[in-house]
């Protein structure tokens, strides 16, 4: 059992349909991301959120456009999506250093939401 | 280009010998090692990491070892289990940026009974 939960597990949509995926954490952590993993490619960071912060916004198109409005949870709002965009989109939590250093901590996934672009 | 890479796709083992994953990485910033496991319809378990001033770290029956000056990681397993059997990522994070991870496209190890 995961102690980061995504909802919802599978969606289809079409290009012109705006929805969201959802986010949240059981883990008190403070920093969040989310990941994009399309078939025969590496994980491919999106978007880290630390402290309600965004910190790192890796190129992603303006049609993904996240949301972080407390440290447990997370959104990813998607409107007028390209059938490339079909993929799995993992959500990540995990207790990051507040100072300059870094912590040696892992990051906890939670099970993905299947997209499917119609 | 690709800056950690797991060149094996696949990987069979019988159960109770040992299993070798191995990880490659271009950049020499990063500081902070990592190996999930990933079942299928699941999302990526974290296994075990390593720091860049460490060169082994073990828990059970899973062992890293960090070579920095090949740029080089492995994962062992032992004795292997047939639980064991699902892909496996290689995750790198550069100690100059946020805390972001770079992932290898993942090994698919296969646990024979």
């Amino acid at each position: 059992e995961t102690g980061v939960t995504q909802t919802p597990r599978h969606l289809v949509m079409g290009m012109t349909n705006k929805k969201s995926l959802k986010c949240e954490q059981h883990l008190g952590h403070n920093a969040m991301y989310w990941y994009k993993q399309s078939a025969k490619k590496p994980l491919e960071l999106m978007f880290v959120y630390n402290f309600k912060e965004q910190t790192e916004n890796n190129s992603v198109p303006s049609r993904f456009s996240p949301e972080c409005p407390n440290s447990s949870h997370l959104f990813l709002h998607l409107h007028t999506l390209q059938p490339e965009d079909s993929a799995l989109y993992l959500c990540a939590s995990s207790q990051a250093s507040g100072s300059q250093g870094y912590s040696n901590q892992p990051q906890h996934f939670g099970d993905g939401t299947r997209l499917s672009i119609l | 280009d690709q800056q950690v890479k797991q060149n094996s796709p696949s990987l069979s083992v019988q159960e109770g010998r040992i299993s070798i994953l191995n990880c490659d990485y271009t950049n020499s910033m990063f500081d902070y090692f990592l190996w999930y496991k990933k079942y299928p319809a699941e999302g990526p378990t974290f296994l075990i990491s390593i720091s860049s001033i460490k060169d082994k770290n073990e828990d059970g029956r899973f062992t890293v070892f960090l070579n920095k000056s090949a740029k080089h990681l492995s994962l062992h397993i032992v004795p292997s289990q047939p639980g064991d059997s699902a892909v496996y990522f290689c995750a790198a994070r550069d100690q100059g940026g946020s805390e972001k991870l770079v992932f290898g496209k993942g090994t698919k190890l296969t646990v024979n009974p």
